[in-house]
């Protein structure tokens, strides 16, 4: 059981166009979501924090206007990076906990690859 | 929360055992001791967890020191797939979950 998942698996866009990436919780509601980031041979940094039915909370340095996020069910979030330029490619990586009723039980996508030309 | 130092890298013969070290010494009698692991490319996959007490599961084993100022997570038989950068992450119950990630351990297990 707590299988994350999200789509796409990998995405190539070009610079100015914005992108979606999706990530589901599939047999648990999750309570929340967070968002990560991460470079090539560096660590994970987090994003946002997402919460059902409310707006994001962004972590210091990350433009919310840049990167929209979007909970709009239990078992949905939304990241959209919107404009995106070739600094934006990364792999992305959402996680949600709240399976076991503990919100320190986090599972973790597969993550997505962007790659913006 | 308390900042986590880990070695950088480690090997491992496969068949033996690994043991990854992590200091912990800021931490406070609130917060929890995680790891995770990320295989290349993957997402984190969660190992174990602990408060004060060692606990075992089917992964590993994780082994806190008295005063809990570091731990130490014990894989028995380490396997090719076991290879992955390794986190030690401590964290407050009341963070919401909200982990920040080090820089982790590059465990390389050989043949």
């Amino acid at each position: 059981g707590a299988v994350v998942s999200q789509h796409p698996s990998w995405v190539i866009c070009k610079s100015g166009t914005s992108v979606k990436i999706e990530c589901r919780s599939l047999d648990f509601q999750a309570t929340t979501m967070f968002w990560y980031r991460q470079f090539p041979k560096q660590s994970l940094m987090l994003m946002a924090t997402s919460n059902e039915g409310s707006k994001a909370t962004y972590e210091q340095g990350v433009e919310k206007d840049k990167f929209l996020i979007n909970h709009a069910s239990l078992t949905l979030s939304t990241l959209t990076v919107t404009s995106a330029h070739p600094e934006d490619s990364s792999f992305y990586i959402c996680s949600a906990s709240g399976p076991y009723g503990s919100y320190n039980e986090q599972f973790f996508g597969p993550g997505t690859r962007l790659t913006v030309l | 929360d308390a900042k986590t130092t880990q070695p950088p890298s480690m090997d491992c013969a496969e068949g033996r055992a690994a043991n990854l070290p992590c200091n912990h010494s800021t931490i406070s009698g609130n917060e929890y001791v995680y790891w995770y692991r990320q295989i290349h490319s993957q997402g984190p996959q969660y190992i174990i967890h602990g408060l004060k007490n060692n606990e075992t599961n089917e992964m590993a084993s994780l082994i806190i020191t008295e005063d809990r100022k570091s731990s130490t997570l014990i894989l028995p038989h380490a396997t090719l797939r076991d290879t992955a950068v390794y986190y030690c992450i401590a964290l407050k119950t009341d963070s919401w979950g909200k982990f920040q990630f080090g820089a982790g351990t590059q465990v390389v297990v050989t043949p």
